[in-house]
């Protein structure tokens, strides 16, 4: 089936560096997200990506769709504390709202 | 702002029973997605609906049934749990299935 490879799987920061991760896949997607998850809680949707080459921000993050449409990335600029958690991309096909997610990338912010 | 509500917050089971976990989407949300995620995993899609009627379907064992009903809340009925069953089951909801899906806070199933 879709495979969504996230990479790094984990990263190990100072607070106030800035981080780069990517979501790559062996198929097109149509829609990428960027989604977040604390311990014990869902996802929070960050970012939602719909168009080949889009770039879009939210506050101090920035993503990517791919102009492959393969692959997507999530940059997060001057990290504070509060940015620990895994962060997962989900690829969506045309017409399906289901979404295939990555295996995530587990931040940890140093304060 | 309403989000979308689980419950239970937590269950515990033990082999061979039922449960039935329950999901009310954001209101106005007509569109539900349910989720399982198994420890250090990524979510894994499950099945969905759309006005009512079932539009997707993942790796959602046979054992599991699902359903939409009139008010837009869903529920998950699992018979015959097994321990591999013990995950975070999330349920998300979305307006007309847009890909902009939000996810309540999960049900943690224990089977013991």
């Amino acid at each position: 089936g879709q495979q969504l490879n996230q990479s790094p799987q984990s990263m190990f920061i100072q607070e106030g560096e800035d981080v780069s991760m990517n979501c790559t896949s062996s198929s097109i997607f149509n829609t990428w997200l960027w989604y977040k998850q604390d311990p014990g809680e869902g996802p929070v949707l960050l970012i939602a990506l719909y168009k080949a080459g889009e770039l879009t921000s939210n506050g101090r993050l920035t993503a990517q769709f791919g102009i492959t449409r393969k692959d997507s990335f999530l940059n997060i600029s001057a990290s504070i504390p509060s940015d620990v958690g895994i962060y997962f991309c989900a690829g969506q096909r045309a017409n399906a709202g289901k979404s295939t997610f990555g295996d995530g990338t587990t931040l940890t912010v140093k304060p | 702002a309403a989000g979308v509500i689980q419950s239970p917050r937590h269950l515990i089971k033990e082999k061979r029973e039922t449960a039935t976990l329950k999901c009310y989407p954001i209101p106005r949300h007509d569109t539900v997605y349910w989720y399982q995620q198994g420890p250090g995993q990524d979510p894994q899609f499950l099945i969905s609906f759309y006005e009512k009627m079932q539009s997707d379907k993942g790796s959602i064992p046979d054992r599991f049934s699902a359903q939409q009903f009139s008010d837009y809340h869903s529920e998950l009925n699992m018979s015959s749990l097994e321990l591999g069953d013990s995950a975070l089951y999330f349920c998300a909801s979305s307006f007309y299935r847009a890909a902009e899906a939000f996810f309540g806070q999960g049900t943690r199933l224990t089977v013991v």
